[in-house]
């Protein structure tokens, strides 16, 4: 039962360079969501998708695209990364409300 | 607009007490659920309780409740006999059930730190 896989689990990128930090989820869930985690600030959305197809802003969406072509997967794409962009990103799928969260990518922009 | 608050950053309380970890809200929607989840040192997230708006008791976890105050718009974690395992932080969490599509939003988190 593997829930909701996120790699890769570091990652180190030089300013400008691109990247795409995946998830899977295998519980058929129509909900699923990125969140990026820095100290003092909790989790903030980034954004998040409702279905294949469907994708919406959160709190800080700027400098990340996604994409849902299928219900299994959501993508989040780092066009030019930046230092502020050093963080700690969460996938998360739900269910009837509860939060299913990936192992987190730790992810450093120099 | 959707917002969680959490005014404690960081908590130490004394093996075997009880402990309340505080969660203020602010929305206008009429139906929404609150939720909170653990975060030890691993880093993974763990969902402990969730109340739902209407939900006409307190939820209860095991060790775990949440004093749910509606009118106070506050959804405080309480921790009963606190144990070393439960040193981490902490995460109150909202849902807006009909705005919002829905979305999860969290607050700043609170690090507790149970002294043995």
């Amino acid at each position: 039962n593997a829930g909701v896989t996120q790699t890769p689990k570091f990652q180190v990128l030089k300013t400008g360079q691109s990247m795409t930090l995946q998830c899977a989820q295998d519980m058929n869930h129509e909900y699923m969501s990125w969140y990026r985690q820095d100290p003092g600030m909790g989790l903030r959305l980034i954004h998040y998708s409702v279905g294949a197809g469907i994708t919406d802003q959160g709190e800080v969406p700027n400098g990340y695209n996604v994409s849902r072509s299928t219900t299994e997967d959501f993508p989040l794409r780092l066009l030019s990364a930046a230092p502020s962009q050093t963080s700690v990103y969460f996938c998360a799928s739900r269910q009837q409300g509860k939060l299913f969260f990936g192992s987190g990518t730790q992810l450093s922009v120099l | 607009a959707q917002k969680i608050t959490q005014t404690q950053p960081g908590m130490f309380v004394q093996e075997k007490e009880a402990v309340t970890l505080d969660c203020t809200y602010d929305t206008s929607d009429p139906s929404y659920g609150l939720f909170w989840y653990k975060q030890p040192s691993s880093g993974e997230m763990i969902f402990l309780i969730y109340q739902g708006s209407y939900d006409q008791q307190n939820a209860t976890e095991g060790r775990y409740s949440l004093n749910f105050q509606k009118a106070r718009k506050s959804a405080n974690l309480v921790i009963s006999a606190s144990q070393l395992g439960d040193s981490a932080m902490y995460f109150c969490a909202m849902r807006e059930i009909y705005s919002s599509a829905s979305k999860i939003i969290f607050g700043s988190g609170t690090r507790l730190s149970i002294r043995p």
